[in-house]
């Protein structure tokens, strides 16, 4: 079984920061994904990543992921309040098609 | 537009009263899951489905049934619901198919509370 180790699990952090929130898994995994939570809503996918080296990019938010390592990283590029939200990683075994999540990044940025 | 939906959003139920909450998607899709999310535990899956009459066990099956007798439809199924399935439910659909990614699309959630 694929188990996923997010931290922080809660991060206050201010206007203007970067930081990283850091997904470690513990078995061969070739699929991770990012998705976002806000407070009382559903899950949005944010990000897939499918190979080794793998960075997506998407506003203030990249995310990378080294299976060698099998660590994925969310890097948050000077922070703003509308990224106040818990973000989830999740990985996909190499057979089959759970998810395993995370549980989760709870951010809130401050003024 | 492309959706999960699930129903009811929110159903506050007594222990022992059967119930089912239904989930259904638009998408073709094959894969469709259901899972439960509580605080500081992230999400667990219940049960998942690779296509019509295939479910499988997730980590936390116990208490629940699912059925899979239509593609769009996975509904779960809670004989003789219990206190501690209080809970957010989340259902969940993805294609299996190599270029979609097996993106799973969540519905908004059932906030189930059993008294």
């Amino acid at each position: 079984e694929l188990k996923v180790e997010q931290n922080p699990l809660f991060l206050s952090m201010q206007e203007g920061k970067n930081y990283t929130i850091y997904c470690n898994y513990s078995t061969t995994s070739d699929r991770l994904y990012w998705y976002r939570q806000d407070p009382g809503k559903s899950l949005e996918s944010l990000f897939v990543l499918l190979s080794n080296g793998a960075v997506k990019q998407e506003g203030r938010l990249m995310a990378s992921l080294d299976t060698k390592a099998r660590l994925s990283t969310l890097h948050i590029t000077a922070a703003v309040h509308d990224l106040s939200a818990t973000y989830f990683c999740a990985g996909r075994p190499n057979s089959g098609y759970a998810l395993n999540f995370g549980k989760g990044t709870s951010l809130l940025v401050t003024p | 537009e492309a959706q999960v939906t699930q129903n009811p959003r929110y159903l506050i139920t007594v222990t022992g009263k059967k119930l089912t909450v239904t989930c259904s998607q638009n998408m073709n899709h094959e894969y469709m899951s259901w899972y439960r999310q509580d605080p500081g535990l992230g999400l667990r899956q219940i049960y998942y489905s690779m296509n019509v009459e295939v479910t499988d066990k997730g980590d936390v099956p116990e208490g629940y049934k699912v059925s899979r007798k239509e593609k769009r439809n996975f509904p779960l199924i809670l004989e003789s619901p219990s206190p501690n399935q209080t809970s957010l439910y989340f259902c969940a659909s993805s294609s299996t198919g190599v270029i979609a990614k097996n993106i799973q699309y969540f519905g908004a959630g059932t906030r189930l509370s059993v008294l």
